[in-house]
């Protein structure tokens, strides 16, 4: 099993330029969510959807756009990157819609925007 | 607003000691609790999760309390080894009707356990 693959796991950017991460899971997962870790800021919540052709923000979505149009992707989009937008970005995603529920992360996507 | 805090921030071990990490929120209403192991470099692994109405989950040489009264849970490792060395997280998934799921996560202790 795949899991959650997540794709570039590695991407470089100039201020301004724009790029999509996507997400893949392979569980048959309704939730899916986009967080951002950095240092000292633990990881914190940018976008989720609670299934197929449905988005909400999360704690920092201020630069980020997602769109979920099959339930197996989510993806992630920087329209105009920004220095402050250099981190690791993790996909999740679960199951269940309430109560029980593990959440399953992605390796990661490390973006550096100069 | 949720907040969970993990003391210690670090926390480093001869190999064969028993340890605990301690988590702490402020907000008692969760539906659940996970634990989470990352590696450097890695994404995060999934190690307990323990839902609201039950008090410990174990796994192996791990196993986990929650206390939701008094917004606390510990992560107790036995007989520590080497390959322990991680940062482990942990995580509470809010009770409230506009959750969605969502996870607030804690800063992470950083393991290292010397041989």
């Amino acid at each position: 099993n795949a899991g959650v693959t997540q794709t570039p796991k590695f991407r470089v950017l100039k201020t301004g330029q724009s790029m999509t991460l996507l997400c893949a899971q392979d569980m048959n997962h309704e939730y899916m969510y986009w967080y951002r870790q950095d240092p000292g800021m633990g990881l914190r919540l940018i976008h989720y959807s609670v299934g197929e052709g449905t988005t909400a923000k999360g704690e920092v979505p201020d630069g980020y756009n997602v769109s979920r149009l099959k339930k197996q992707n989510f993806l992630l989009g920087l329209e105009s990157a920004a220095p402050s937008q250099t981190s690791v970005y993790f996909c999740a995603s679960r199951y269940y819609p309430e109560g029980a529920g593990e959440l399953f992360f992605g390796e990661g996507s490390r973006l550096t925007v100069l | 607003k949720q907040e969970v805090t993990q003391i210690p921030a670090a926390l480093s071990v001869p190999e064969g000691e028993n340890l605990v990490l301690n988590c702490s929120f402020t907000d008692s209403a969760i539906y659940n609790l996970q634990w989470f192991r990352q590696d450097p470099g890695k994404g995060l692994t999934s190690l307990l999760l323990i839902q609201s109405s039950q008090r410990e989950q174990t796994s192996g040489r791990l196993n986990a309390s929650l206390d939701k009264s008094s917004g606390r849970s510990t992560l107790y490792i036995a007989a520590s080894q080497p390959g322990d060395s991680a940062t482990y997280l942990c995580a509470t998934r809010g009770a409230g009707g506009t959750s969605y799921g969502k996870l607030t996560f804690g800063q992470g202790t950083i393991l290292t356990v010397h041989p």
